[in-house]
């Protein structure tokens, strides 16, 4: 099973200025990962998939980037609405399995 | 838009049997796998394995095999998740989701609003 290790645990941004958070897999899954940002009581929602292609409706100051095993999603103009936990998902080799999570925090 | 409405939360006792669905709505339901997601109390997101509704071809994760059962009726839409005894570490939020038209489910952009499960004696 490919382990997913995100890092930092949890992030403290201030308004408008940047957030970077890195995921980092055990074994190289290509270009087969994926974000997703889930606030509280409500379900995943999909940021980027293929590494890097933004999903339908996401803003563009959310961008990812990476490959093999080191990736990075940065949220360039922190927003008040981005608070949230940031996943990380790999689905090069079956099972598909998350990293543990990036808590965003406004600070 | 792709809607997906699975059922209410559920409180059972350790040993009791379960079925939770996931109904899909405004896509054709068959040519659509779609899977299921665990997320434990104040934990993070697990896959537990996927389903294709056309043939109801399955795939568990290592570590949910033998411990739930996917299912899918296609003629109306719904599919299924499935515990024969439930125990007190299923209690969980499970969340079913779609990926792309006639691809294996590698990532998804609709997710169910989730169902909680409450296992407690």
């Amino acid at each position: 099973e490919v382990v997913m290790t995100q890092s930092p645990a949890t992030l403290s941004v201030s308004p408008g200025e940047r957030a970077t958070l890195s995921c980092r897999a055990s074994h190289s899954v290509s270009i087969n990962f994926a974000w997703y940002q889930q606030t509280p009581g409500q379900a995943p929602r999909l940021l980027i998939y293929d590494a890097s292609t933004r999903a339908t409706g996401i803003p563009a100051r959310f961008r990812g980037s990476g490959s093999g095993t080191d990736f990075t999603l940065i949220i360039s103009s922190l927003q008040s609405e981005d608070v949230a936990v940031y996943y990380c998902q790999q689905y090069n080799n079956w099972p598909w399995t998350f990293g543990q999570g990036t808590k965003v925090e406004i600070k | 838009e792709v809607q997906l409405v699975q059922s209410g939360a559920e409180v059972k006792k350790p040993g009791e049997s379960l079925q939770i669905s996931c109904s899909g709505s405004e896509y054709i339901f068959a040519n659509y796998w779609i899977g299921w997601v665990r997320q434990m109390p104040g934990k993070g997101l697990e896959w537990m394995g996927s389903i294709y509704p056309s043939d109801s071809d399955t795939r568990y994760s290592p570590s949910f095999q033998g411990q739930v059962t996917m299912s899918a009726d296609k003629s109306i839409s719904t599919a299924y998740l499935q515990w024969s005894a439930l125990k007190a570490s299923d209690t969980a939020i499970y969340y079913c989701a779609v990926g792309e038209e006639l691809q294996f489910l590698e990532w998804s952009r609709y997710w169910g609003q989730g169902t909680l499960l409450t296992v407690s004696s």
